[in-house]
């Protein structure tokens, strides 16, 4: 079963603008993962941020966890075409660290 | 370093028949997850071995089985195949639970 639900399902946006893409689960997690899926191949990792973490960077990419309300967000600054693709958050549970559990994803489209 | 490797990348199969597909992970990483995609039920996790040991195991029937060989290499089997397997299987290493999982490019399986 899915974790949670990721908002919104599907995202369209011009290229330059900023896309954020919000997540929430259910349980207490150990950390909390973020990929990106393009038609239907493998997942390439973005982000992990750990329970204890507020706030993570890697160049374009910003992520937030709110722990309290159960809630991640994924800021993708500046977009491009080739950010085109479904993205995904993975909770990590407390106790089944090993398993991670995906939530619904949300389809970014980014037109020129 | 190489990235995960899945093979076969494409496979069909007839129902009734079984399948085995095969998972590298990274080297050095003792862990490896197999997960299931389909566009009804999104990404379902299926089992983890860690040391040639199951440590984990999601919600699927028996049929789905899966072991870990002495150098991390992982195989997956699904005996008695339904149409309703037809799916992305996706295999993730990681050096161990809580750490950052990759993810192989997947074996799309097609039962007809």
């Amino acid at each position: 079963s899915q974790q949670g639900e990721e908002d919104p399902q599907a995202l369209s946006i011009q290229e330059g603008e900023n896309a954020t893409m919000n997540c929430s689960y259910k349980t207490s997690i150990n950390n909390l993962q973020w990929y990106r899926q393009n038609s239907g191949r493998g997942l390439v990792h973005l982000i992990l941020i750990r329970s204890n973490e507020r706030e993570k960077h890697s160049g374009r990419l910003r992520v937030t966890l709110d722990t309290s309300k159960k809630s991640s967000s994924l800021l993708i600054t500046a977009s491009r075409a080739a950010d085109t693709a479904s993205y995904f958050c993975a909770t990590a549970s407390t106790g089944t660290a090993s398993k991670l559990t995906f939530g619904t994803g949300t389809r970014l489209q980014v037109t020129l | 370093k190489a990235g995960v490797t899945q093979t076969p990348r494409y496979l069909i199969k007839t129902r009734g028949q079984q399948v085995t597909l095969s998972c590298s992970p990274i080297s050095g990483h003792r862990s490896v997850s197999w997960y299931q995609q389909t566009p009804g039920q999104g990404l379902q996790f299926l089992f983890e071995y860690f040391s040639e040991t199951q440590r984990n195991k999601g919600n699927f029937p028996g049929r789905f089985s899966g072991r870990q060989f002495s150098n991390s290499r992982s195989e997956m089997n699904v005996s008695t195949l339904e149409l309703g397997d037809s799916a992305l299987y996706l295999c993730a290493s990681s050096l161990d639970r809580g750490h950052e999982a990759f993810f192989g490019q997947g074996t799309r399986l097609t039962v007809v």
